[in-house]
């Protein structure tokens, strides 16, 4: 089983449109758990952490469910500028492990 | 708002050569990370780095690697001889505290590397 393993899409949603984005991980251990962005050829950027509570910012809204060590996103009423792959990242899983783990992403595209 | 920075941004090498990515940190950052991206492929994780010495590392870390922190600021990646293989973008990344603690990770823009 993959560390973090996500549909690869690409998901190609109108504007406006709600898309939900799933991810799952094999280390029961992961304490942390994020969302990042990456632009094509560019470095990922920090969307939003992800808390077990669910957590929203904005149009996005992230959850966990470390029971089935699932993590989702959703976003709603999306923009252009939302086209970009989508990274599910866990961390290793001690309180020593900083590494980060990494899907292999999700891509969308938002038409007009 | 501060960020990483990475030199050079292209980096084209002949297989065998040694070559050594450079990454200037956040400046208040405790914990330095070097991660790989071979293109179309997800991000990997090469080595964290923290307090002068190496915390963690992954089984592609190997002895072909190596990192350092000459100064207060820099924080370098060295391939002693490349292969075509290593071709790929790298990434340094920073945090303030610990990732497993949630702190996040800052990314630098990234040095591609060309081994030809």
């Amino acid at each position: 089983r993959k560390e973090v393993e996500q549909d690869p899409g690409p998901f190609n949603v109108p504007e406006g449109a709600t898309v939900a984005f799933n991810c799952t991980y094999s280390n029961s251990a992961s304490q942390s758990f994020f969302w990042y962005r990456q632009d094509c050829r560019k470095e990922p950027k920090l969307l939003m952490s992800v808390y077990s509570s669910g957590n929203e910012d904005g149009r996005f809204t992230a959850q966990l469910n470390r029971a089935s060590q699932y993590i989702s996103l959703l976003i709603r009423d999306s923009k252009l500028s939302d086209s970009a792959t989508y990274l599910c990242v866990v961390n290793g899983g001690t309180y020593n492990n900083n590494d980060m783990r990494f899907g292999a992403g999700t891509r969308l595209t938002v038409k007009p | 708002e501060p960020e990483v920075t990475q030199t050079p941004s292209h980096q084209v090498t002949q297989m065998g050569q040694e070559v050594i990515l450079r990454c200037v940190p956040i400046s208040n950052h405790l914990y330095f990370y070097w991660y790989r991206q071979i293109l179309g492929q997800k991000v990997e994780f090469l080595v964290s780095f923290y307090n002068n010495e190496i915390s963690e590392k992954s089984e592609i870390f190997d002895d072909q690697f190596s990192v350092e922190r000459p100064d207060g600021s820099n924080f370098t990646l060295k391939i002693r001889s490349t292969k075509l293989e290593d071709s790929a973008m790298y990434f340094c990344a920073s945090s303030e505290s610990r990732t497993a603690l949630g702190d996040e990770q800052f990314f630098g823009p990234g040095t591609r590397l060309t081994v030809l």
